[in-house]
C-alpha cells in the first residue's frame, strides 16, 4: 500500500536551515512526490516536485531558498535562511495508478 | 496560468447531500486530472478522488467510495464533487486541484483552487 510518512513537527531558528522528510512506503522507492505549503489560514500552495533521482521542479515564484532532494525512499524539502513567513504546514503528495496520497503533514515553527 | 474557481460556502443538514463545483480556466481542461481534497478543521489534507476528463478515468479513496461522485462537464470546463449522507464529520474545506501532466492520471498537483467551506450542522 502506498503510504507517505512525515514527522508531525519541526522547528528551527530565524535565518537557519531546516530539512523536512517524507518517507515512501516499502517498495515505492522510485516514486516522485510533490511538496505543498499551507500557511496559517490559507489554502495549500505547490512548492515543487521531487523525483527519485533527487532532481526537482519548482513552482512559479518559489524562492531559491527552497530545494528538494532524495535518498532511497526518503524525499526531502530543505529551506535555508528561514523567514517567519516560512512558518507553515508542509505536506508531501504522491500518486499511483489509482488513489493519490498525502502525508500527514509537518508543522514547521520558526523560532 | 490556470485558475480554479470554486462555488460558494455551504451549510448543510446531516443526512443531506453536497455538490461543489470547480471551474477551470485555460484550454487544457480535458487533459489534466482534476482532484478533490478535503481538510477538516485542524486536520491535514485528505485525498478524496479525481477525474481525467478526456478518458473519463475516475478513482476515489476507499474511505469515500459509495458516497462520493466526481464528474466533469467538458463543455463548461467545470468539475463537480457530490458527497451524500453528510454528517458533522464532513465539515471542512473542500479543494479542487489540478495535476501537471496531460493525458496522464497521476501527477503532482500544481494548481489549487481557493476552497469551499462546508459546514454540516443541524
Amino acid at each position: 500500500q502506498l503510504v507517505l510518512t512525515q514527522s508531525p513537527s519541526a522547528s528551527a531558528s530565524l535565518g537557519a536551515s531546516v530539512k523536512l522528510t517524507c518517507t515512501l512506503s516499502s517498495g515505492h522507492s522510485t516514486y516522485a512526490i510533490a511538496w505543498h505549503q499551507q500557511q496559517p489560514e490559507k489554502g495549500p500552495r505547490y512548492l515543487m516536485k521531487v523525483n527519485n533521482d533527487g532532481s526537482h521542479v519548482k513552482g512559479d515564484g518559489i524562492p531559491d531558498r527552497f530545494s528538494g532532494s532524495s535518498s532511497g525512499t526518503v524525499r526531502y524539502l530543505t529551506i535555508t535562511s528561514l523567514q517567519f513567513e516560512d512558518e507553515a504546514d508542509y505536506y508531501c503528495q504522491t500518486w499511483g495508478p489509482g488513489p493519490w496520497v498525502f502525508g500527514g503533514g509537518t508543522k514547521l515553527t520558526v523560532l | 496560468q490556470a485558475q480554479l474557481l470554486h462555488s460558494g460556502a455551504e451549510v448543510k443538514k446531516p443526512g443531506s447531500s453536497l455538490k461543489v463545483s470547480c471551474s477551470a480556466s485555460g484550454d487544457t481542461f480535458d487533459t489534466l486530472t482534476i482532484t478533490w481534497v478535503r481538510q477538516a478543521p485542524g486536520q491535514g489534507l485528505e485525498w478524496m478522488g479525481g477525474i481525467l476528463p478526456v478518458y473519463e478515468t475516475k478513482h476515489s479513496a476507499q474511505k469515500f467510495r459509495g458516497r462520493v461522485t466526481i464528474t466533469a462537464d467538458k463543455s463548461t470546463s467545470t468539475a463537480y464533487m457530490e458527497l451524500k449522507s453528510l454528517t458533522s464529520e464532513d465539515t471542512g474545506f473542500y479543494y479542487c486541484a489540478r495535476g501537471s501532466h496531460q493525458h496522464v492520471w497521476g501527477s503532482a498537483i500544481v494548481y489549487w483552487g481557493q476552497g469551499t467551506l462546508v459546514i454540516v450542522s443541524s
